[in-house]
C-alpha cells in the first residue's frame, strides 16, 4: 500500500509569494495533519483537518490556511511568503483524529524562500 | 499544555555500544509519548508509542523505551548500536485521550562510529 504522498518535493519562492502544498493520505484514512519543521527543531503543528473539517490549529499567523478535499486528499497554503518560512513541512495522516492513532508521516515538501 | 524536552542535541556512540536517548515531558493529563526517528531528507517513522498499557515499551529496529511517571521521563535505548542507527531521533507528547496533537522536542541527533 502506498504511503502518504506530499508534491512538491523541492519549492523555492521569493518573498510575498504564494504557495500550495499538496498531500495524499494513505488510503482509509480520514484525518490529516500539517507540521513545520525549521532546520535544526522539531516539527510544529499547523492544522488538523478530520471528515473535511478544521479540528485543530497551532500558533501561525493567518497566512496559513488548509482545505481538506472530499478524497480525504489537503492542501497547505501560505501567502505572503517570508524567509522565515523556509522549512520542511510534513503532511502526516491517520484513520481518526484521537491522539491513541498512530500518524503517518510523508516525506515532505522542503521550501526555500528567497 | 504538554512539551518535551530532549536532553543532548547530539549523542555519540561507538558500533555495538549501548544507546540512550533522553525524553522528559510534562503533562497536566496523562499522556501518550511516542518516538520517531528521521533519516536524511525523509520523514518521520514511528519507533514505538506509549498509551497507558505496559510501562516498557519495545518497537522496531530493537528499541525500547520505559515510561516513568515518577520521572516524568520516557527514555529510548537500544542495547548494541548499528551504523544504520545513526538519524535524527524525536520524542513526543499527546494528551492521552480525546482529540490532541503531537507536541514534539526539539530532536536527538545519533551518531554512530565505527
Amino acid at each position: 500500500d502506498a504511503g502518504v504522498t506530499q508534491s512538491p518535493t523541492h519549492l523555492i519562492k521569493t518573498r510575498g509569494q504564494h504557495v500550495t502544498l499538496r498531500c495524499s493520505p494513505i488510503s482509509g484514512h480520514k484525518s490529516v495533519s500539517w507540521y513545520q519543521q525549521v532546520l535544526g527543531q522539531g516539527p510544529q503543528f499547523i492544522f488538523q483537518y478530520y471528515e473535511k473539517e478544521e479540528r485543530g490549529r497551532g500558533n501561525f499567523p493567518d497566512r496559513f490556511s488548509a482545505r481538506q478535499f472530499p478524497n480525504y486528499s489537503s492542501e497547505l497554503n501560505v501567502n505572503a511568503l517570508l524567509l522565515g518560512d523556509s522549512a520542511l513541512y510534513l503532511c502526516a495522516s491517520s484513520f481518526v483524529q484521537e491522539s491513541y492513532n498512530e500518524q503517518f508521516f510523508g516525506p515532505g515538501t522542503r521550501l526555500t524562500v528567497l | 499544555a504538554q512539551s518535551v524536552t530532549q536532553l543532548g542535541s547530539h549523542v555519540s556512540v561507538s558500533e555495538g555500544a549501548l544507546v540512550l536517548l533522553r525524553c522528559n515531558y510534562s503533562s497536566s493529563v496523562p499522556p501518550y509519548l511516542f518516538w520517531y526517528v528521521q533519516y536524511p531528507n525523509q520523514g518521520l517513522q514511528l519507533l514505538l508509542k506509549y498509551t497507558s498499557a505496559a510501562t516498557l515499551v519495545k518497537g522496531i529496529n530493537g528499541f525500547e523505551a520505559e515510561f516513568k511517571k515518577s520521572e516524568t521521563s520516557f527514555h529510548l535505548t537500544k542495547p548494541s548500536a548499528h551504523m544504520s542507527d545513526a538519524a535524527e531521533y524525536f520524542c513526543a507528547v499527546t494528551r492521552g485521550s480525546g482529540y490532541s496533537t503531537l507536541t514534539f522536542g526539539k530532536g536527538t541527533m545519533l551518531l554512530v562510529s565505527p
